[in-house]
């Protein structure tokens, strides 16, 4: 079966410090892969989307970017964080056909202060 | 921009009520998606909704795809605790890319 891990689950972060969130996922060759970021209490901004190694689809112009250096990893960094990167972010990966359904990791709770 | 909008955006109810919460959009997908996260979590899919028209029954929770695919509906029957959550619709619009767009959710408070 497949699964998806994503970590760490809690991060705190000062300003202009760098940041790299890891998600992996098992089970299942060559998977759409996605991050997302949702504000407390509200529904999933895309950040990014990636249908193969290295190819990377940026959704909103931000101080954020995304590796995906191999076909099951995909990671999400930042130079130096701000303020406004606080957020709960989400990894997820689909089979990248219409209509397939979003498996979702369990998150990483980002605090910038 | 295509935009999912939701409503209302929060509802609290008592145990056993019923409740329907809508998502609308002014674009045409070609599919629905309904999802429900926990605090903490990441959503999970309740249902995906396909053909215009379309009604899904998942226990009692029932979804209807609008006729002309700009529109979804979620009603919720004798509304248990357990169904405490936020609800969440999104749709493709990458013309079958899977990629998805998210509605910002109904935050779903039910009381005993």
């Amino acid at each position: 079966s497949q699964t998806i891990h994503q970590w760490p689950a809690t991060l705190v972060q000062p300003v202009g410090s760098p940041l790299s969130l890891e998600c992996t996922v098992e089970g299942t060759s060559n998977p759409n892969l996605y991050w997302y970021r949702q504000a407390a209490g509200r529904g999933l901004q895309l950040l990014f989307y990636s249908v193969g190694i290295g190819q990377i689809s940026s959704e909103v112009p931000q101080n954020l970017s995304a590796s995906r250096p191999q076909d099951r990893q995909f990671i999400l960094s930042s130079k130096k964080l701000l303020l406004s990167d606080s957020g709960f972010y989400l990894c997820a990966w689909s089979l990248g056909a219409e209509n397939e359904k979003l498996f979702f990791g369990s998150g990483t709770q980002l605090s910038v202060l | 921009t295509q935009l999912l909008e939701q409503s209302p955006q929060f509802l609290s109810i008592q145990e056993g009520e019923n409740l329907t919460v809508y998502c609308n959009s002014s674009s045409v997908f070609s599919s629905l998606q309904w999802y429900r996260q926990e605090p903490g979590e990441g959503p999970v899919l309740l249902v995906t909704v396909v053909t215009g028209g379309e009604v899904k029954k998942l226990k009692r929770l029932t979804f209807q795809f609008g006729d002309a695919r700009k529109d979804s509906s979620l009603h919720i029957t004798a509304a248990q605790p357990g169904d405490t959550g936020l609800y969440l619709c999104a749709g493709d619009i990458s013309g079958g890319y899977n990629k998805l767009i998210f509605g910002a959710g109904t935050r779903l408070a039910v009381h005993p």
